[in-house]
């Protein structure tokens, strides 16, 4: 398996733009976990699906902030309109629902740049 | 809620050295506890799972050991080396398939 997929692999974009981050999990894996990493907070749970449903999207820092899943393989992490403080590494994650043997997998991330 | 500690925040050790990095959770109801690795500019990569009926698991110089009681994780490395260097994260998972992650311990194995 490629692992998790993340692309773009680094994003530039000015103030105002849509962005739209993408995600490919493990096949077979039923839980996807979209994360934010800065130097000030850290990683951060923005949101995350089980069976392609949003379960928990409390870390969602605000509407511009939107994610989907429409099926088993994909996932968009969308931000609009974007804003100098959103720049930050984004990272998806994926794991199997196998109780306590599951674990995570992380993509390389996005890096997203505002300006 | 959850909460999770990574002390110390960074470490240096000449290389060689063994060392123990520390990882304590505030909830020991937990289904399992991971650590990762991360190197600058990259993602996080899984180290080794240890399972809550577990105690320890390792994979060659590496040793992470459980204390769900006690709530604390220990991960040892044995003869450091500077391609060691990078930072360490865990991550503990409770109930529902979220994890609380650490804030990480930044490792500098000096030549």
């Amino acid at each position: 398996d490629a692992g998790v997929i993340q692309s773009p692999r680094h994003e530039v974009t000015e103030m105002g733009q849509e962005v739209t981050l993408r995600c490919k999990p493990i096949s077979g894996h039923n839980s996807l976990f979209w994360y934010r990493q800065t130097m000030m907070r850290g990683l951060e749970l923005l949101i995350y699906f089980n069976n392609n449903v949003p379960i928990d999207d409390s870390g969602m820092p605000e509407d511009r902030f939107s994610a989907k899943m429409p099926n088993a393989s994909f996932s968009t992490l969308k931000i609009q309109p974007s804003e100098p403080r959103d720049s930050a590494v984004y990272f998806c994650a994926s794991s199997a629902n196998r109780g306590s043997t599951m674990g995570y997998t992380f993509g390389s991330g996005t890096r997203l740049t505002v300006v | 809620k959850q909460e999770v500690t990574q002390i110390p925040a960074a470490l240096s050790v000449p290389e060689g050295e063994n060392l123990v990095l520390n990882c304590s959770f505030t909830d020991s109801a937990i289904y399992n506890l991971q650590w990762f690795r991360q190197d600058p500019g990259k993602g996080l990569t899984s180290l080794l799972l240890i399972q809550s009926s577990q105690r320890e698991q390792t994979s060659g110089r590496l040793n992470a050991s459980l204390d769900k009681s006690s709530g604390r994780s220990t991960l040892y490395i044995a003869a450091s080396q500077p391609g060691d260097s990078a930072t360490y994260l865990c991550a503990v998972m409770q109930a529902d398939p979220k994890s609380t992650f650490g804030d990480g311990t930044t490792l500098t194995v000096k030549p």
